[in-house]
């Protein structure tokens, strides 16, 4: 049973751009998670989508967006990019949202310069 | 508001001692508690996790964990590190039945000396 893709694994982008970032949970799974980790600040909790419905928000400003397909297949976009936004995400997927464990993905490694 | 903490931020052991990670959180009731580990670069590995039941609880790579409500605690112990164990620990809570939110301590780094 293949695990959580993320794709692509690593990025550099130009401050201003724009970048999205995919995930594919495992089969049978309808929730997945996103989160931001940096050596400041840890592991911070971006958002969670539910069949196709965002069920809950981290403290992050409106330059970052998700989005979840029919397939389980989930996108995050940050748009006007900051060298702040330097950072490994992570994607989890989980069986049914609450109360199962979440198993993660490999990252996507995004580096503004 | 909900937290995990973990103290050491650090930790150095020799390969065949053993080990224990220390993590508290705070929390209204009973959480789902959570054990990850991290290797340089990569995603995270779920060590093992405690629902409700039996607190002590067994995981993957030979580690345990065990929930002490009185203490807020859910420490992570292997009794006989390898080399291959150096990485990052993280302990993490689950607040809700219906939504996969994790809070994260700041996790711990292992170094195995030979």
């Amino acid at each position: 049973k293949a695990g959580v893709t993320q794709t692509p694994r690593y990025l550099i982008k130009t401050r201003g751009q724009q970048v999205t970032l995919s995930c594919s949970p495992i089969s049978g799974h309808r929730s997945v998670s996103w989160y931001q980790q940096t050596p400041g600040q840890g592991l911070q909790f971006l958002f969670e989508y539910f069949s196709e419905t965002q069920r809950n928000k981290g403290n992050f400003p409106g330059r970052f967006s998700g989005r979840q397909f029919s397939n389980s297949r989930s996108e995050m976009n940050v748009s006007t990019l900051e060298l702040g936004d330097s950072a490994l995400y992570l994607c989890a997927s989980s069986l049914k949202g609450g109360g199962t464990e979440a198993f993660f993905g490999q990252g996507t490694r995004l580096t503004v310069v | 508001a909900q937290s995990v903490t973990q103290p050491d931020i650090h930790i150095t052991v020799s390969e065949g001692a053993s080990l224990e990670l220390r993590c508290n959180y705070s929390y209204g009731a009973t959480p789902y508690l959570f054990w990850y580990v991290q290797s340089p670069g990569q995603g995270l590995q779920l060590l093992l996790k405690y629902f409700s039941g039996d607190t002590l609880v067994q995981g993957i790579k030979g580690f345990e964990a065990e929930f002490k409500r009185s203490q807020s605690s859910f420490n992570l112990r292997k009794p006989s590190v390898h080399w291959s164990d150096a990485a990052e620990y993280f302990c993490a809570v689950g607040l809700y039945h219906n939504t996969d939110k994790l809070i994260f301590g700041t996790g711990t780094r292992l170094q195995v000396f030979p």
